[in-house]
């Protein structure tokens, strides 16, 4: 059972284009975080979510932790190809001695020029 | 800093054979952590660390081994490779690990081949 689903799997679109990645869970998570990774690489941190309702802004992206901190999303404004990636969505689940980070599938953008 | 090295870049193995794939971190992180890579499968947890001494497992732990003898070392040992564990390794290391989203820092990965 996957603790995090990210969709959609496998996203391209066009240059200029708005999208959403959405990450979900039937958990409560004390903080979640999404990492983009491009090929060859390690993944690199975006952002930390880490309150219910809050919301992040990165330029063009928009991060959102749900209200009851199951879920997330990551929205990016006019796309560009530079924003081709994976983007990962990873959380850490609330209460207990929890030392683990666990991870999404992840979404693999293409944004197309 | 050179932040988290990973070596060898590129393995090929076969099966039966053992190795130790090396993590190594120069910022001083208390909590450093190993993840497997496989296609349309995300990061899985495989072992991890909260200090030197100590280590615990993760998710997919079987076929793997660590040990944590200081704090800037942290080697994964496979003691018989399978070509199941054929991925992409990737350690990662962070200051701390609260819960509250400390950021990890991943090394550049080990891609492994077992024949």
């Amino acid at each position: 059972t996957q603790l995090l689903e990210q969709s959609p799997q496998f996203l391209s679109i066009q240059e200029g284009e708005n999208l959403t990645v959405y990450c979900n869970s039937s958990s409560v998570f004390s903080s979640l975080q999404w990492y983009r990774q491009e090929p060859g690489e390690g993944p690199v941190l975006l952002v930390t979510v880490v309150t219910g309702g809050e919301v992040k802004k990165l330029k063009r992206l928009t991060f959102q932790f749900g209200d009851a901190r199951k879920d997330s999303s990551l929205h990016i404004t006019a796309a560009q190809p530079g924003d081709t990636g994976l983007y990962l969505c990873a959380g850490t689940l609330s209460g207990g001695s929890n030392y683990k980070l666990t991870f999404g599938k992840g979404t693999l953008l293409t944004v197309n020029p | 800093n050179a932040g988290v090295t990973q070596t060898p870049k590129f393995q090929v193995l076969k099966t039966g054979q053992s190795m130790t794939l090396q993590c190594a971190q120069d910022m001083n992180h208390e909590y450093m952590s190993w993840y497997r890579q496989d296609p349309g499968m995300g990061l899985r947890l495989i072992h991890y660390s909260v200090g030197a001494g100590i280590t615990d497992q993760g998710e997919v732990p079987n076929g793997y081994n660590v040990s944590r003898s200081t704090t800037e070392d942290f080697p994964l040992r496979l003691l018989s490779a399978a070509p199941s564990q054929t991925s992409v390794y990737f350690c990662a290391s962070s200051y701390a690990f609260t819960g509250g989203g400390e950021t990890q820092y991943f090394g550049p990965g080990t891609r492994l081949l077992v024949l």
